[in-house]
């Protein structure tokens, strides 16, 4: 079974629009954390946020908000007023407290915005 | 301070050879992982070491691939007798310390591995 799914392959958008990109997950943890990573078209994975399971309050830093709830098993991920550095492909991540060390990805979604 | 480093950022290989990726990971960190980024598979789990332990292989897709870490720092992933499939970008990243499942990871730039 799929523990991560990012439903959406493909996103486009224009410059200053809003954008959210969905993430739903899968766990029998209760202890487990979600991660989502930017990677640009250099390639390298770029860390963005952490958040655990047992803290469901939403996080903003700038442009980018987080919004994470048990109750359906989702991590979804806003970018406000989007800017054509934004293009990149993010993916949402799990880490399991029972899966020892490795990080579980969703197949990503590729954010295209266009000036 | 200086992030995840990989090398070589670019290998190609012909079918049947061993070839040798090697991972720098931030200093002071203790955890160091593995991955491989494929069109097909997505992001996948290969191995992960924690200090002196065994490291967990269990994402080790066949025997032909295996690492080593020396001196808690530097790693090298190395894959023998290649094949096409192995084509894909191998990831490594680091974390601060082991063990914990909140530790955040941190990724270097990839090494693209191309069989012909």
């Amino acid at each position: 079974a799929q523990k991560v799914t990012q439903a959406q392959t493909e996103i486009s958008v224009v410059e200053k629009e809003d954008v959210t990109l969905d993430c739903v997950y899968e766990t029998r943890d209760t202890t487990y954390y979600l991660f989502w990573y930017k990677q640009p078209p250099s390639g390298e994975l770029v860390f963005l946020i952490r958040r655990n399971s047992f803290d469901e309050q939403n996080e903003i830093s700038g442009r980018y908000s987080w919004n994470f709830q048990k109750s359906t098993s989702s991590f979804n991920f806003t970018i406000t007023a989007s800017q054509v550095v934004d293009s990149a492909v993010y993916f949402c991540a799990l880490r399991e407290e029972t899966s020892g060390s490795r990080l579980t990805f969703g197949e990503g979604t590729q954010l295209t915005v266009n000036p | 301070g200086a992030g995840v480093s990989q090398s070589p950022s670019n290998k190609v290989t012909e079918k049947g050879k061993d070839v040798e990726l090697r991972c720098d990971p931030i200093s002071g960190h203790t955890a160091l992982y593995w991955y491989r980024q494929s069109l097909g598979q997505g992001l996948e789990f290969l191995i992960y070491f924690q200090g002196n332990s065994a490291p967990d292989k269990s994402g080790l897709p066949s025997d032909r691939f295996s690492a080593e870490r020396t001196g808690g720092s530097v790693s090298t992933l190395t894959i023998q007798r290649t094949q096409q499939e192995d084509s894909a970008v191998y990831l490594c990243a680091s974390s601060l310390v082991s063990g914990r499942v909140g530790d955040t990871q941190y990724f270097g730039p990839g090494t693209r591995l191309t069989v012909l």
